[in-house]
């Protein structure tokens, strides 16, 4: 059974970090990409970015708008990705998602920016 | 960027009616390589994960209800459920996994009339 668990989350104050992880199991990590996405409470869902698997480099992409702040990593020895996040803002307050796919994703873990 | 329209942004249907979800792409989505577009339907509900119910633009997802269907024609996309079930309200999206950045629609919310 495919299963991804998302850890980390927790509440950070504004212009804080904070580093998501997604624990993957019951499928080829190494060989899957993985997504990150979000959800504000209230609003719609929101692609953060991916990381292709080592045949394709590693290769990362981002939402334009989180370029710079958000950056995705992954260690394929652990079968975990992650997902780094910087000078966190109130409007990142969401839940966020990994997901493997389409079809695969966490349960989710809850970002709150405040002060 | 790929941008997604979705519509209605809601839409209460009465239990038993159909309901008709639509997304229009701002440009192809269709994989060279299979043919298939791609378009997939989520299912959110509060706190759940998104649940995928249609890939390739039509391909039901294993264990979804056959009342769960998509289709095509060109860039416009639908979603429909044949005959609304109570535990069907729930708001859903469309997304484009073509290339990068995806994108998702805006989200349609759908309760009982």
């Amino acid at each position: 059974e495919v299963q991804l668990v998302e850890s980390g989350g927790g509440l950070v104050r504004p212009g804080g970090s904070l580093k998501l992880s997604c624990a993957g199991s019951g499928f080829t990590f190494s060989g899957s990409a993985i997504h990150w996405v979000r959800q504000a409470s209230g609003k719609g869902l929101e692609w953060i970015g991916r990381i292709r698997s080592k045949p394709n480099n590693h290769a990362t992409s981002y939402a334009e708008s989180l370029k710079g702040r958000f950056s995705i990593s992954r260690d394929d020895s652990r079968n975990t990705a992650y997902l780094q996040m910087n000078s966190l803002k109130i409007e990142d307050t969401a839940v966020y998602y990994c997901g493997r796919n389409v079809t695969d994703w966490g349960q989710g873990t809850l970002v709150t920016v405040s002060s | 960027e790929i941008m997604v329209t979705q519509s209605p942004d809601s839409l209460a249907v009465s239990l038993g009616e159909r309901a008709t979800i639509n997304c229009k792409s701002s440009q192809t989505v269709l994989y060279s390589s299979n043919n298939k577009s791609c378009l997939a339907w989520y299912q959110m509900k509060p706190g759940q994960p998104p649940k995928v119910l249609i890939y390739w633009a039509s391909t039901r997802h294993s264990g979804v209800p056959d009342r769960f269907s998509g289709s095509e024609s060109g860039t416009d996309f639908t979603l429909t459920i044949s005959s609304l079930q109570a535990e069907d309200v729930a708001v859903y999206y469309c997304q484009q996994y073509y290339n990068t950045p995806q994108t998702f629609g805006q989200g349609t919310k759908v309760e009982i009339k």
